[in-house]
Parts: C-alpha cells; structure tokens; sequence
C-alpha cells in the first residue's frame, strides 16, 4: 500500500511564474490537508479537504492561493505568481476518518519549492 | 498566534540516556495530542498519541506524558539511539476539526 505521494519533489519557479503541487493520498483516504513549512519553522495548517469539498482554508494566504480534490485525481496546490517568500516546503497529508475522528494523518515527502 | 510552542530548538543526548522533549500549549481546547518525528528531506512520521482523558501513553521506548492544568505535555525517549536523531514536532488538534497546530520543532541529536 503505497504511502502519500507528492510530486514533483523539488520544483523551481521564477518569480511571477505558476507553481502546481500535486498530492495522492493513501489508497482509502478521502481527507486531503496542506501544510507549510518555512525555513527554521514548523508546520503551518494551509488547507483541508474532501473529494470535491474546501472544508477549511484558513490557513491559506488570501491571494494566489488555491487549492482542489477533485472527484478523480490528485488533489492540487496552485500558487499563482509566485514571490520569493513562497519558498518553502509543503507537506500534503491524509486520514481516513473525517475532521472528528481520532486519527493521525499520514505525510506525503513533501514538495520543496524553490522561487528565483 | 503560535498555540503549540516547543522552546527547545534543539537537544543533545548521549547514545543509552534519556531524551525529554516538551512541548506548550495555549488552548484549552485541545484534546487530542502527537509527536511527530522527522527526518531531513522526508515527511513527518507519527510517533505516538495522547488523548486528553489519559495522563500517560506509552509505545516500547517512547512515553508521552500530558498535564492539562499546564498545558504542558513531554515526550521521553528510553533508551536514546543514534537512529533517533531527527526533529521532533508536538502536534495538537480539537476533536471537532481536522487540522493540527504544530509546534517548531525540537532538533534531537543523539550522539555515540
């Protein structure tokens, strides 16, 4: 059973250009959550989502951030613009049990962007 | 408005002795607490977990004790090997939401 995959591991963008994150949760996992890890800091909850549903996007920036789980696929992390203070290392990860459920969730490697 | 504080960026321990990791927090919310464990360009791993209607968790070498007048909960690590070396994140959620709050991490260095 294969674990959180993320793709691509390491991706370089110019300032202004588009960045796509891609996450495939664990087989049987419907519950999808993006984190932000900046240098020297912890992991920062971005969003939360189901199969075609934002639940909780709090801790996504206002602008250029936006994020989907569609019905079949990856879910995506789109940065639209990119600016340096993007940088960082983004974590996806899934659960199998709803937002109450008493559970770990289980990490993707990670994708480390790097913004020019 | 960091709810999940873990002051000690960084711990050395010798190879055999016990490492103690502590983590805060600010909202009484949290019920449901974990440890993380992380290696350099991987993702987090789950350690262990404590819910907030025990006191005390343990898994073979790894303790995790938890204090909710304080607010306060630690991980113990006996006996410490070199394999455990990695950053340790102390996570905390509510039971009505999905998400975590971390903490920063403590840098765990165990040496021969």
């Amino acid at each position: 059973n294969a674990g959180v995959m993320q793709n691509p591991r390491h991706l370089v963008r110019r300032r202004g250009q588009e960045a796509r994150l891609r996450c495939s949760p664990m087989k049987g996992h419907s519950h999808v959550y993006w984190y932000r890890q900046l240098p020297e800091e912890g992991l920062k909850f971005m969003v939360y989502l189901q199969k075609e549903n934002i639940i909780d996007e709090s801790g996504m920036p206002k602008e250029r951030f936006s994020a989907e789980f569609p019905k079949e696929g990856p879910s995506i992390l789109r940065i639209q613009q990119v600016v340096r203070g993007d940088s960082a290392a983004y974590f996806c990860a899934s659960s199998p049990l709803p937002a109450g459920g008493r559970n770990e969730q289980f990490f993707g490697p990670g994708t480390r962007l790097t913004v020019l | 408005d960091q709810q999940v504080k873990q002051n000690s960026p960084s711990l050395s321990v010798q190879e055999g002795r016990i490492s103690i990791l502590n983590c805060d927090y600010t909202n009484s919310m949290f019920d449901y607490f974990l440890w993380y464990k992380k290696y350099p360009a991987e993702g987090p791993t789950f350690l262990i977990s404590i819910s907030s209607i025990k006191d005390k968790n343990e898994d073979g070498r790894f303790t995790v004790f938890l204090n909710k007048s304080a607010k306060h909960l630690s991980l113990h690590i006996v006996p410490s090997q070199p394999g455990d070396s990695a950053v340790y994140f102390c996570a905390a959620k509510t039971d009505s939401w999905g998400k975590f709050q971390f903490g920063a991490g403590t840098q765990v260095v165990v040496t021969p």
